[in-house]
């Protein structure tokens, strides 16, 4: 189905693992981008990628990894989870300057 | 500092009771201000763009409308169907890579 879909949609791992989380879109848009949700401090963006291989900072990089080689996905790897990491993410595409379409979210929890 | 601030909070209507959210923003030069729709556990849904001011947008029980320093989601006679979170975000002018900054919601409830 076309779209934009993320996995796992819930996950829980330990303080100090590293976890990928997955984000695939199928309209071939050249932005993507990756936010964390919590309570009381709405949609936050932490990367965003132009195009395959262009990736850049959002508002709240620190501890996490993002690569971009194929134009379709978008991974988003914590390389140390830490408890201050727990949040929805949720990844979302544009095809420019435009609306973001976004996907369902995963929710993770670091214990 | 480019900011968005959405009010109220929250909002509980019953049903038919026409109401209107408020979204304003501070940022040099505006590009596009844009309107979603969340429902819980669900990514955002989007809604309307609006680039200029005066510009409106209308679907269904929803129209949203602009000015220089604001926008407002009205929604005439809503239905409990129309209860959710919704989110305003703005893209700066000088934002060419699509970057969106978001205000924290208003969340509606309708009850029957």
């Amino acid at each position: 189905d076309a779209g934009i879909t993320q996995s796992p949609r819930y996950k829980i791992t330990e303080t100090g693992r590293q976890v990928t989380l997955m984000c695939h879109q199928t309209w071939s848009h050249s932005y993507m981008f990756w936010y964390r949700q919590d309570l009381g401090h709405g949609l936050r963006l932490i990367y965003y990628s132009a195009a395959a291989d262009i990736t850049d900072k959002g508002e709240v990089p620190d501890g996490y990894v993002v690569s971009r080689s194929k134009t379709e996905n978008f991974p988003l790897t914590l390389e140390s989870a830490t408890r201050s990491q727990t949040s929805v993410y949720f990844c979302a595409s544009s095809g420019g300057a435009t609306e973001q379409y976004f996907g369902p979210g995963t929710r993770l929890t670091v214990t | 500092e480019d900011q968005v601030t959405q009010s109220p909070e929250a909002l509980r209507l019953q049903e038919g009771e026409s109401s209107s959210l408020n979204c304003s923003y501070t940022v040099s030069g505006l590009r596009g201000l844009f309107w979603y729709r969340q429902d819980p556990g669900k990514g955002p849904e989007f809604l309307f763009t609006l680039y200029s001011a005066g510009e409106e947008k209308e679907k269904e029980r929803l129209k949203a409308t602009l000015t220089k320093k604001e926008s407002f989601l009205h929604i005439t006679a809503p239905k409990p169907e129309d209860s959710a979170t919704y989110l305003c975000a703005v893209q700066p002018l000088r934002s060419n890579t699509g970057k969106l900054i978001f205000g924290q919601g208003t969340t509606l409830q309708v009850k029957p």
